[in-house]
């Protein structure tokens, strides 16, 4: 089955503690992407990766990292968590065409207190 | 900068009755838009998207939508509502094919009532 999975699902830290989510797709795509819910503001992008070792930033990237070293796989790290990262985030997919949907996982709910 | 607006946060509706969610765009170049739903506790699913041709646009679960290029609007259709259609949708909007950003939208809350 085709998937993006991302763990953990749920997640609750407290300030500082460095912290990995990991997203891994089966579907050979090139491009993956890391976005951010946050309630009245939709989705929005924090980074991206065209390919292996090819990643730029969204709109809202201070305070993350990421790391595409394998094509299936783009970790989302937060090196010194804050309580304004507390949020909802998802991972997406999609071949490198732009003109084709991005395939999300199903989110991981982060609280940083 | 590329932008969506959906100027509604909740719409409700009977079932039975027509559906539409509204969004409107701002982009330069010519726009690939994308509709996408969310249920509770899960990712965003691909509805339909428009990139070229047909302003009609038809998806999945028997959603259409149509593309208004002098209104800067792609608007979300549905001619009658289930009860299973309520969910959180979201427009996007990408500026052509050398765009790779992929802008959303606040969401739109759809509540159908038996």
């Amino acid at each position: 089955e085709a998937q993006v999975t991302q763990n953990p699902r749920y997640l609750i830290t407290v300030t500082g503690k460095k912290l990995t989510v990991t997203c891994s797709q089966n579907m050979n795509h090139e491009y993956m992407s890391w976005y951010r819910q946050d309630p009245g503001l939709g989705l929005r992008q924090i980074y991206y990766s065209m390919n292996v070792e090819v990643t730029d930033k969204g709109d809202v990237p201070e305070g993350y990292k990421v790391s595409r070293k394998e094509k299936r796989n783009f970790p989302l790290i937060l090196e010194s968590p804050s309580p304004n990262q507390t949020s909802l985030y998802f991972c997406a997919s999609s071949s490198t065409y732009s003109n084709q949907p991005q395939h999300f996982g199903d989110g991981t709910r982060l609280s940083i207190l | 900068a590329q932008s969506v607006a959906q100027p509604e946060d909740q719409v409700n509706v009977a079932e039975g009755n027509p559906l539409t969610v509204k969004c409107t765009y701002s982009v330069s170049g010519n726009p690939y838009l994308f509709w996408y739903v969310q249920y509770p506790n899960r990712g965003l699913q691909f509805l339909l998207k428009y990139i070229t041709g047909d302003n009609l646009v038809k998806g999945s679960y028997g959603f259409e939508a149509e593309f208004n290029k002098s209104q800067t609007s792609f608007h979300l259709k549905k001619p009658s509502a289930l009860v299973s259609d309520s969910a959180l949708y979201f427009c996007a909007v990408r500026g052509g094919p050398n765009d790779y950003k992929l802008s959303f939208g606040a969401g739109t809350t759809v509540t159908v009532r038996a």
